[in-house]
Order: C-alpha cells, then structure tokens, then sequence
C-alpha cells in the first residue's frame, strides 16, 4: 500500500492520560500536515512539515500538543493529559511540495475518544 | 462566517437522481479540491480545480473564480455515492481551508 497510513486507526483513552498517533506519508512526499475534524465539522489545520522543519503551528495546537517529523518520513502527534474536548479525528495528509496546485493523499484518520 | 460555505449541509435522494452540492469561499485561492467521506472516516481526493470544469466518470466538477464559487455533480446517483463531500480550498498561506462538509444519502 503506497498511500498515507495512520495508526492507531482508533484510540480509546482516559482523561488525564497521554497518546500518541502515528502518520506515514507517501515516501516522496515532502510536506506532511495534521488536521483535527470534529463531528459535523470540517477538518481543522493544526501543523505542517516540510521534511523535518514544523513550518506552522495553528492556535488549536495548545502546549499539551507536540509534533515531530524527526527524519522527515514518518510524523508523531502527541496529546499531553487528555481532555474530552480533544476527542476527535485526528487526520493526517501529505503532498509533494506545497498544497498549491498539488494533489494531497489523506490517511484514514485516527479518531480518538477521551473518557 | 466560515470562509468556505458549503450547501447543502445533508441531502437525501432517490436512485438516478441528478445531485448538485454547491460550495462559496470568500478567501483568495490557489486551488479548489472537492473530497469525500466515507463513514471510517478516510478521506478522497475527487477534484482538485482552479478553473473551468472536470469530469471523471459520473462525477463533475466547476468553479467560477470570479464568483468564487463551485459546484460538484453527480450523474445517476447510486446509493455507494452516499458520502459526506467535503469543499476545501488552497489559502494564499498554504493550508487547506475546509468546508464544514454536505452528507448526501442516496436510497435505493
């Protein structure tokens, strides 16, 4: 499978406690982002990467959250001491160069939910 | 109000039915995509358009710039085509901007 895999595909965690989600983008792509999609709603911009440089943070993204791209493949986005308003799809997706004028591949999602 | 509108929010319709969701943006774009949905949660890339119209296979795709607006069409709807479809446009800042999403549900 050649597109963008998340893993866990689903996350069940009590408040309090930390996680971390796994993206794998496609191989030659250079820009890795991280959206979050509530119910009902759109996907939300929270960070992106061009290789391993974290060029932009969103607000959404408070200090409990951490992401790396530490070889500029595969990228981890850590929650610190869950809340329940973190519960979510957490979306991953990735693109050769920028989004302008370039197709992005989207994971699965991982959806997590705080209890 | 969102920068990308999107109408309308849930659809609902019978089998062979000619279906149009429309989506409005007020920010300067790059690109248009439309995505969709399925209930996992996985997101597809359909379009991704800055101008004119697409077609692939039952599925159309036009914008007008200068309205900024799209428009997606599905042709002889199928109850698989049952999704939610999502408008996103490309930022003068190089993010996606999202629309909140149609959820179209076609009955056999």
């Amino acid at each position: 499978d050649t597109g963008v895999s998340q893993d866990p595909r689903h996350k069940i965690t009590k408040r309090g406690q930390n996680v971390t989600f796994r993206c794998d983008p496609i191989s030659e792509h250079n820009r890795l982002y991280w959206y979050r999609q509530t119910l009902g709603q759109g996907p939300e911009f929270l960070t992106y990467f061009q290789n391993e440089a974290q060029l932009e943070k969103s607000r959404l993204l408070s200090d409990r959250f951490s992401a790396e791209r530490p070889k500029g493949s595969f990228s981890t986005l850590e929650i610190q001491r869950t809340e329940q308003g973190d519960s979510a799809m957490y979306l991953c997706a990735s693109s050769l160069g920028g989004h302008r004028n370039t197709e992005a591949f989207f994971g699965q999602g991982t959806r997590l939910t705080v209890v | 109000k969102n920068e990308v509108e999107q109408s309308p929010q849930n659809l609902t319709a019978q089998e062979g039915e000619f279906i149009t969701i429309n989506c409005s943006y007020s920010v300067g774009i790059s690109a248009l995509h439309w995505l969709q949905q399925h209930p996992g949660g996985g997101i597809v890339s359909l379009f991704m358009l800055s101008s004119g119209k697409k077609k692939h296979g039952r599925l159309i795709a036009t914008i007008n710039i200068q309205e900024k607006h799209s428009s997606l069409h599905i042709t002889a709807s199928h109850p698989r085509d049952s999704a939610v479809y999502i408008c996103a446009v490309d930022g003068r800042d190089d993010k996606i901007i999202f629309g909140k999403g149609t959820r179209l549900h076609i009955l056999p």
